[in-house]
């Protein structure tokens, strides 16, 4: 089946440093990825959507410029979190989508990154 | 907007028994996908069944159905022969036919399995 690889999968840091997590597609080719956030005993919320080649498509309140999201190829997204803080601190997890024509095929996750900000 | 209700936050099931999680949906389209999602405490998002809106026939895989009724926007999951492996958050989520392809997911139903 379909494989997404999400990391790291733990990060501790300390307030101000920069983070990037990695989401690559091992078996497929993934023309959108996403990205979501999830808080303790809470849903997934949808960040943003990254498109290969195209700027990222940001959900209402999430701020461009704290979380950078690049996709530069078909295999890989990236999600920097830019001068974190402890606010920052949470789950987070990418999913893509095969770039095959059949519409009904499901997103594929990566294990997630669970952010911890000193 | 598209929205998504679990209306249950915690259920528990004993171990060999069946349990139904519920799922409610408002959307105008026609063309959707509906979906249920497992997450146990390792956190991975594992795909436990899809439903397509244009089909009549409720999914199965294996000890787990859905009850999908169109009219009413309900998609409701069926455990069958719980397993302790069950236990886990439960997520039903809602995509377009089109478009961007994003899901909406409703706030989890928090599922034990009592042995």
């Amino acid at each position: 089946g379909a494989v997404v690889s999400q990391h790291p999968s733990r990060v501790i840091c300390k307030s101000g440093t920069s983070v990037k997590i990695e989401c690559r597609s091992l078996d497929f080719q993934a023309t959108t990825m996403f990205w979501y956030r999830q808080f303790p005993k809470q849903s997934l919320m949808l960040m943003a959507t990254s498109n290969e080649g195209s700027k990222a498509t940001y959900e209402q309140g999430v701020e461009k410029d704290k979380f950078l999201i690049n996709h530069a190829s078909l295999t890989l997204s990236t999600l920097t979190v830019t001068s974190a803080h402890p606010e920052d601190s949470s789950f987070y997890i990418c999913s893509a989508r095969d770039r095959g024509p059949y519409s009904n095929q499901p997103q594929h996750f990566g294990d997630g990154t669970r952010l911890s900000i000193l | 907007a598209q929205t998504v209700t679990q209306s249950q936050p915690e259920m528990s099931v004993q171990e060999a028994e069946t349990v139904t999680l519920s799922c409610t949906y408002d959307t105008s389209e026609s063309d959707y996908y509906l979906f249920w999602y497992k997450q146990p405490p390792s956190r991975q998002m594992i795909l436990v069944i899809r439903q397509e809106a244009y089909k009549q026939q409720n999914a199965t895989e294996n000890r787990f159905s859905v009850n999908f009724q169109k009219a009413a926007k309900s998609f409701s999951l069926k455990i069958s022969d719980s397993q302790l492996g069950d236990a886990a958050m439960y997520f039903c989520a809602w995509r377009s036919g089109a478009g961007s392809y994003q899901l909406t997911f409703g706030k989890g139903t928090k599922l034990s399995v009592i042995p």
